[in-house]
């Protein structure tokens, strides 16, 4: 069953780095969404993006943040200058179409910035 | 945005007892999902209920929709390690984004 990969599964950052965090969704998905959970808290919506737009983005979702599908098969997610409150589960996901289609998600990228 | 508070937050229970964990809303929905997240994975989807008092059968899993589609229950019967993992519930109904629940998280002892 086809199924959406995240690279890599734990990257360790400086406070003040740039990452790149990289989902490969589903091949014939139209909708990609990024989310974050906080070690032990609620996984949180962070940006949904289609049609090579940002659709809807979340209050969490600031100028440090943006998104990016540069190829036609990757979908990134970049934090301009990381600080030591963006660590966490970072999961992507897509889904075929909005409404009641499910959302497919990866197994997320651990990201520590220390 | 849509506030899903989902009880209990925690439970550990021994295997081959019986549960159930609530979702609820004060807005009405037209839809709403079931995911379950195991440690370390993404969450995956186990239901979608549509119809207000529906009720869907996952083998050791009943999902039931509120007859006035603000809340939704997940029962299970004689728990398994395997059931461990948080539990999420979701509308579905045409946002863009989809709003997940507080979550409650399950321990099964074997």
């Amino acid at each position: 069953e086809p199924e959406v990969t995240q690279t890599p599964s734990h990257q360790v950052t400086q406070m003040g780095q740039e990452v790149i965090l990289r989902c490969v969704p589903i091949s014939n998905h139209l909708y990609f969404y990024w989310y974050r959970q906080i070690l032990g808290q609620k996984v949180e919506f962070l940006v949904s993006f289609y049609n090579n737009e940002i659709s809807e983005k979340s209050e969490i979702f600031d100028d440090q943040f943006s998104v990016e599908r540069p190829d036609g098969s990757n979908f990134t997610l970049k934090i301009r200058s990381t600080k030591l409150e963006d660590s966490a589960m970072y999961f992507c996901a897509s889904s075929v179409d909005r409404g009641r289609s499910p959302l497919h998600f990866g197994n997320g990228t651990r990201l520590t910035v220390t | 945005t849509q506030l899903l508070e989902q009880s209990p937050q925690f439970l550990s229970i021994q295997e081959g007892e019986n549960l159930t964990v609530y979702c609820n809303s004060s807005s009405v929905f037209s839809s709403l999902q079931w995911y379950r997240q195991e440690p370390g994975e993404g969450p995956v989807l186990l239901v979608t209920v549509v119809t207000g008092g529906e009720v869907k059968k996952l083998k050791r899993l009943t999902f039931q929709f509120g007859d006035a589609r603000k809340d939704s229950s997940l029962h299970i019967t004689a728990a398994q390690p395997g059931d461990t993992g948080l539990y999420l519930c979701a509308p579905s109904e045409g946002y863009q984004k989809v709003t997940f629940g507080t979550g409650t998280k399950l321990q099964v002892i074997p």
